[in-house]
C-alpha cells in the first residue's frame, strides 16, 4: 500500500544551523501534507502544512517544499535551537479528510 | 485552538484485563477521529477510523473484536483493549478532525502509554 518514508533516520545538528529534513511520498494522488514533532512521550504537534497545489510554504523558522515531480517533501528549519530536537514526522492525505499515512520519523538532536 | 484531551496519559494492567481509552474534543465538534498506536523507535500506525454515530473502520490486520471503538457523540470517542496482552503494550494516540477549519484541522491527543504486565 501506499507509504510515505524518510531517507535520514538521524540528523545531528549545531545550534544555530539549518537543518533540513526529507521525506518520500509515493502516492501522487495525495492531496495534503503535514509535519508534525514529536517528544518523547507526547502526542504529535502539527509544525506546518502544504496542499499539492502548493510547492512552498513558509512559518516562523519552518519552512516546507513539495517537489510532486519527484513526490519529495522537506521540512527545513533555520536557526536550529535546541528545543528542536525531536522526532519529526511528515504525514500524507490520501484525500482532503482522509486518515494520515505517517512516514517512519526523523531524529533530530540539536547540541548548543 | 482545537484541543483534543486523551485520558489516561499512562495506564498499567494485567494480562486478560480490559483497559478503556478516552478522546475528546474540548471546543470543537469532532465528526472523525482516528487512533493511532506507536511502537518504541517507531512510526504511527493507523489502527481505525471512527465517525460519530457509526462503526468504526478498522486497518487491516487490526482486531476489531479486541479493539473496541465506540464514538457515541461528537466529542468523545473510545478506544477499548480487551483481554489485554502484553504485545499490546504499546502508546495509544487519537486524532480528532475539525471539518469546521479549511484543513480539516488534524488534531492530536497527548498519548496514552500502556503497559500490559
Amino acid at each position: 500500500g501506499e507509504s510515505v518514508g524518510l531517507h535520514l533516520p538521524t540528523l545531528s545538528v549545531q545550534e544555530g544551523d539549518n537543518s533540513i529534513i526529507n521525506c518520500a511520498y509515493s502516492n501522487s494522488a495525495s492531496d495534503y501534507f503535514i509535519w508534525y514533532k514529536q517528544e518523547s512521550g507526547k502526542g504529535p504537534q502539527f509544525i506546518i502544512d502544504i496542499r499539492s497545489n502548493m510547492d512552498k510554504r513558509q512559518g516562523q523558522r519552518v519552512t516546507v517544499l513539495l517537489n510532486k515531480t519527484v513526490k519529495h517533501l522537506s521540512l527545513q528549519i533555520a536557526a536550529t535551537q535546541p528545543g528542536d530536537s525531536a522526532v519529526y514526522f511528515c504525514a500524507e492525505s490520501l484525500q482532503a479528510g482522509t486518515a494520515l499515512i505517517f512516514g517512519k520519523g526523523t531524529t533530530l538532536s540539536v547540541s548548543s | 485552538g482545537a484541543v483534543v484531551s486523551q485520558h489516561p496519559s499512562w495506564v498499567i494492567c494485567k494480562s486478560g484485563t480490559s483497559v478503556k481509552i478516552e478522546c475528546r474534543s474540548l471546543d470543537f465538534q469532532a465528526t472523525t477521529m482516528f487512533w493511532y498506536r506507536q511502537f518504541p523507535k517507531q512510526s504511527l500506525m493507523l489502527m481505525a477510523t471512527s465517525n460519530e454515530g457509526s462503526k468504526a473502520t478498522y486497518e487491516q490486520g487490526v482486531e476489531k473484536d479486541k479493539f473496541l471503538i465506540n464514538h457515541a457523540s461528537l466529542t468523545l470517542s473510545t478506544l477499548t483493549v480487551t483481554s489485554a496482552h502484553p504485545e499490546d503494550s504499546s502508546f495509544y494516540i487519537c486524532s480528532a478532525m475539525d471539518r469546521a477549519t479549511a484543513n480539516y484541522g488534524y488534531t492530536f491527543g497527548s498519548g496514552t502509554r500502556l503497559t500490559v504486565v
